[in-house]
Formats: C-alpha cells, sequence, structure tokens
C-alpha cells in the first residue's frame, strides 16, 4: 500500500492564483481530512469527507473547496490564493472516527 | 482560548534521561486522546492512544487526567531517536480532533 499520498510537494503560487491540492488513499478509508500546519498554530482542519459525496468544513475552511467523487480522492481547492495561505497542508485519513489517523507527507505552499 | 495546550519547549535532554509532557484540554466533552510524533518537515505519526486508566508502550507512558483536563507523556531511558515534535491531541464529536502545537524534545548526546 502506498498509503495516503499527495501531490505536489511543494509550490509556489502568486496571489490570486487557484490550484488544486491533490490526495489519494489506497486503504479504502472512508474518513478523510485536510489540515493546515503554520507556526505556533497546530494543526487546523480545513475540510473533511465521511464518505464519497459527503463533505463538511472544519475549522478554518474559509479559501477553500473540497469534493469527494470517489473513496480514493480528496482533493483540495484554492479558489484565490492569498499570502495569508502560505502553510503546510495534510491531508488524512482513517478507517472510521475512531480509529488512528494516517497523514500524507505534507504539500508546502508559498503564496506571494 | 486554544482548544489544546502544551508547553513548546524545547526540551534538551541527555541520553538515558526521563522526560514528561502534559498537556491541557479545554472541552470537557473531548473523549479520546491521542500523542502524535511528527519529525522534522514530516508528517505526523501515532505514537499511543491515551486511556483513562493510563497506559504503557514500551519506554513511553501516557496518563489521562478528566477532573483535571490535562494528559502527560511520559519517556523514560531517552534515545537520541525520540528527538521530535509530540502533539497532544483531543478527538471532541465525529470528527473534530484538535492538535497542540507541539512540544519540541532534543536527546542530547
Amino acid at each position: 500500500n502506498a498509503g495516503v499520498t499527495q501531490t505536489p510537494k511543494f509550490q509556489v503560487l502568486k496571489t490570486g492564483q487557484s490550484m488544486t491540492l491533490q490526495c489519494a488513499q489506497d486503504m479504502n478509508h472512508e474518513y478523510m481530512s485536510w489540515y493546515r500546519q503554520d507556526p505556533g498554530m497546530g494543526l487546523r482542519l480545513i475540510h473533511y469527507s465521511v464518505g464519497a459525496g459527503i463533505t463538511d468544513q472544519g475549522e478554518v475552511p474559509n479559501g477553500y473547496n473540497v469534493s469527494r467523487s470517489t473513496t480514493e480522492d480528496f482533493p483540495l481547492r484554492l479558489l484565490s490564493a492569498a499570502p495569508s495561505q502560505t502553510s503546510v497542508y495534510f491531508c488524512a485519513s482513517r478507517t472510521d472516527r475512531a480509529s488512528e489517523q494516517y497523514f500524507g507527507p505534507g504539500t508546502r505552499l508559498t503564496v506571494t | 482560548r486554544k482548544e489544546v495546550e502544551q508547553d513548546p519547549g524545547p526540551f534538551n535532554v541527555p541520553e538515558g534521561a526521563t522526560v514528561a509532557f502534559n498537556c491541557t484540554y479545554s472541552n470537557s466533552a473531548s473523549q479520546s486522546f491521542f500523542w502524535y510524533r511528527q519529525d522534522c518537515r514530516k508528517e505526523p505519526k501515532l505514537l499511543m492512544s491515551v486511556y483513562s486508566s493510563g497506559n504503557e508502550d514500551g519506554r513511553f507512558t501516557a496518563q489521562l487526567n478528566r477532573a483535571s483536563q490535562y494528559i502527560s507523556l511520559l519517556i523514560r531511558d531517552s534515545k537520541l531517536s525520540d528527538s521530535a515534535t509530540y502533539l497532544c491531541v483531543a478527538r471532541t464529536g465525529a470528527n473534530n480532533l484538535f492538535f497542540g502545537t507541539g512540544t519540541r524534545l532534543t536527546v542530547i548526546p
């Protein structure tokens, strides 16, 4: 199993550009989540999904969209990048709400 | 107020030392608790869950005090490979995992 994969590993955007961060898992996990990690802030939940076709907002959803058309994939879209979105983004998945969460390797995003 | 608070450290300890980290959580409805380990520029990985009665995994012992709303992690006989950032996590509800900012540990030869 590859586990949770994320692409790209690094990305630099200009303010106003849009892009999609990709996330995929091959463990047949129902739950998938996107987090951002900033110095002094810890990991914060952006959006999550409890199954294909079901998504919901987390703690910091503004400026991001998600969709879950398949169990495997959970892309995160930045609609109009802002410098405040400079961060490290982690995708995660787990079997159910109580189980261990597996993280992808992260995407380091810089918005200039 | 943050949901989960940790002392950011850094903790610099010699090999073989015992070190303890504490963490407090603000929501008394939190149901599950975990310690994750994060190496520099890597993703977090589960170290251990924390059970009400306390639990041990080798050199690591985790404890939960619901009355005081704090969680602790004790590392005995520290190894160089224990150097990392340790994240305290509390789960509230179906999908609300709240992460602390992490405590950085450096084990010195």
